[in-house]
């Protein structure tokens, strides 16, 4: 599985755009780029995935250019309820049981 | 939206005690899994489940721990006779057959505390 790399920690406003970058320099070409939250004391929860250039969902934007060395989630208009722990996770399409490894993850702190 | 399910939320147990955390996943799902997180670590697979068989475990899965699917809906995992390491927050997670960009989804855990 590539490894990735990805701040340890952010903080913002709310009200801003939170821009999320995620290195994974040795990415394989048949890999997925997937972003998971988790809140305290609660499970992860997929937010995005995608395999190039852009994909939009109704939480979030997932860019990704065109060497796939980095990737970066964005969160337009944070509130205080997006402050959680957020999971770049890079590997194969998640369709036999693969098993997910997490990172440390960057904790995203939002303020009023 | 679909979800996994898990009870207890929260288990209190006696060391040596053996405990049964009990996962409802999502129902067309076929994929099983389970993760847990000691208080302040990462997340770490524990083991994946497919066809009424293990697919891969990880090396804190030793023979202390059994996964089991008793009837069409339930996923346990079993810890025969707890340690006080094995506290920290159990995950269950199920994911769709065939499908590679399909995601897992993860119930909102057991806190197993052991006493």
């Amino acid at each position: 599985l590539a490894k990735t790399t990805q701040p340890i920690s952010m903080d913002s406003y709310e009200g801003q755009e939170v821009n999320i970058t995620c290195s994974h320099n040795n990415i394989a070409t048949n890999d997925y780029i997937t972003w998971y939250q988790q809140f305290p004391s609660q499970g992860p929860r997929f937010i995005i995935q995608g395999y190039k250039t852009k994909v939009t969902n109704e939480v979030a934007s997932l860019f990704i250019p065109a060497d796939r060395k980095s990737s970066t989630l964005s969160l337009p208009r944070v509130s205080l309820s997006d402050t959680a722990v957020y999971y770049c996770l890079v590997g194969p399409g998640y369709s036999s049981a693969s098993k997910i490894i997490f990172g440390s993850g960057t904790r995203l702190s939002i303020r009023p | 939206e679909p979800e996994v399910t898990q009870t207890p939320s929260h288990q209190v147990t006696q060391m040596g005690q053996e405990v049964i955390l009990r996962c409802v996943p999502i129902s067309n799902h076929l994929y099983f899994y389970w993760y847990r997180q000691i208080l302040g670590q990462k997340v770490e697979f524990l083991v994946s489940f497919y066809n009424n068989e293990i697919s891969e475990k990880s090396e804190i899965f030793d023979d202390q721990f059994s996964v089991e699917r008793p009837d069409g809906s339930n996923f346990t995992l079993k810890i025969r006779s707890t340690k006080l390491e094995d506290s920290a927050m159990y995950f269950c997670a199920s994911s769709e057959i065939g499908t590679r960009d399909q995601p897992q989804h993860f119930g909102d855990g057991t806190r197993l505390s052991i006493l």
